[in-house]
C-alpha cells in the first residue's frame, strides 16, 4: 500500500537560498512529524501536527524553520536563508494519531547545502 | 523513554538466524517494546512491537522475558537486504512524541 512518500528525494542548494520539502502522510493517518537526520547521527525531532495544528514548536532549530500542514494532509517544512549546518536528511512519520503507534517513516529528503 | 541497552554491533551467515537483544530493564508494565530498522539510505521501517507476549509477523518474531526486562529480535532467515541498523525503543506511555532513536545495533548479513 501507499507508505509516507517525501519530496523532493534530495535538494542541493546554494547558502542562503530558501527550501520548501513536502510530505504525504498515509492516507488517515491524523499525526504527522519532522526529524532531521545529520550524516551518521541519531534522529533529531523537529517538530508534529495534530491534525493541522502543531501544538510545540520548541524543537525546530532556529526561527529560520518553518512547517505547516493543510487539509489534515500534506505538510511542507520550510527553511529560510539556508546555512551549510542545515544539510542533513529530513524524515518524515505519520500515525494515526499522536499518541498510537507505530510510526511509519519515509525515506527522506537529502538536504545539501553548498 | 525507558532507556535501553543494545550490542553496537553483530554479524550474521546469510540464511541463519539472527538474533539481537535488548535490555530494559526500567521498562513499566503498560510500556511496549517496539523495534525499527534502516537500512543504508532509507527512512527507519517498522518491524514488530510486543507487550508480553511473544509477537510473530512476517518480517520477525520478538521473544520478550517473562519479567519484561529484556527481548530479542529475531529474523528467521537473514538476507544481505536484512543488513541495516536495528532499534529497539521502549515509547513512555507507549505513544508519547517524539520517537527517541539511540545507537540501535548494526547487523551485518555477510554471504
Amino acid at each position: 500500500g501507499a507508505g509516507v512518500s517525501q519530496s523532493p528525494s534530495n535538494k542541493v542548494t546554494e547558502k542562503g537560498k530558501d527550501v520548501e520539502l513536502r510530505c504525504d502522510p498515509i492516507s488517515g493517518h491524523t499525526a504527522l512529524y519532522w526529524y532531521r537526520q545529520r550524516l551518521g547521527q541519531g534522529l533529531e525531532f523537529l517538530i508534529y501536527f495534530q491534525g493541522n495544528s502543531a501544538p510545540d514548536k520548541s524543537g525546530l532549530p532556529s526561527d529560520r524553520f518553518s512547517a505547516e500542514r493543510t487539509g489534515e494532509s500534506v505538510s511542507t517544512l520550510t527553511i529560510q536563508r539556508t546555512q551549510q549546518e542545515d544539510s542533513a536528511v529530513y524524515l518524515c512519520a505519520s500515525s494515526l494519531a499522536v499518541r498510537q503507534l507505530p510510526q511509519h517513516f519515509g525515506d527522506g529528503t537529502r538536504l545539501s547545502i553548498l | 523513554d525507558a532507556k535501553t541497552t543494545q550490542p553496537p554491533s553483530m554479524d550474521c551467515a546469510e540464511g541463519r538466524a539472527a538474533n539481537l537483544p535488548c535490555n530494559h530493564s526500567t521498562i513499566s508494565g503498560n510500556e511496549y517494546v517496539y523495534w525499527y530498522r534502516q537500512i543504508h539510505s532509507q527512512g527507519p521501517q517498522y518491524i514488530i512491537h510486543g507487550l508480553k507476549n511473544n509477537e510473530t509477523n512476517e518480517m520477525a518474531s520478538l521473544i520478550i522475558t517473562e519479567d519484561r526486562k529484556s527481548s530479542t529480535l529475531i529474523l528467521p532467515h537473514a538476507t544481505l537486504r536484512d543488513t541495516a541498523v536495528y532499534y529497539c525503543i521502549v515509547p513512555f506511555n507507549s505513544g508519547n512524541t517524539p520517537l527517541v532513536f539511540g545507537k540501535g545495533t548494526r547487523l551485518s548479513v555477510i554471504a
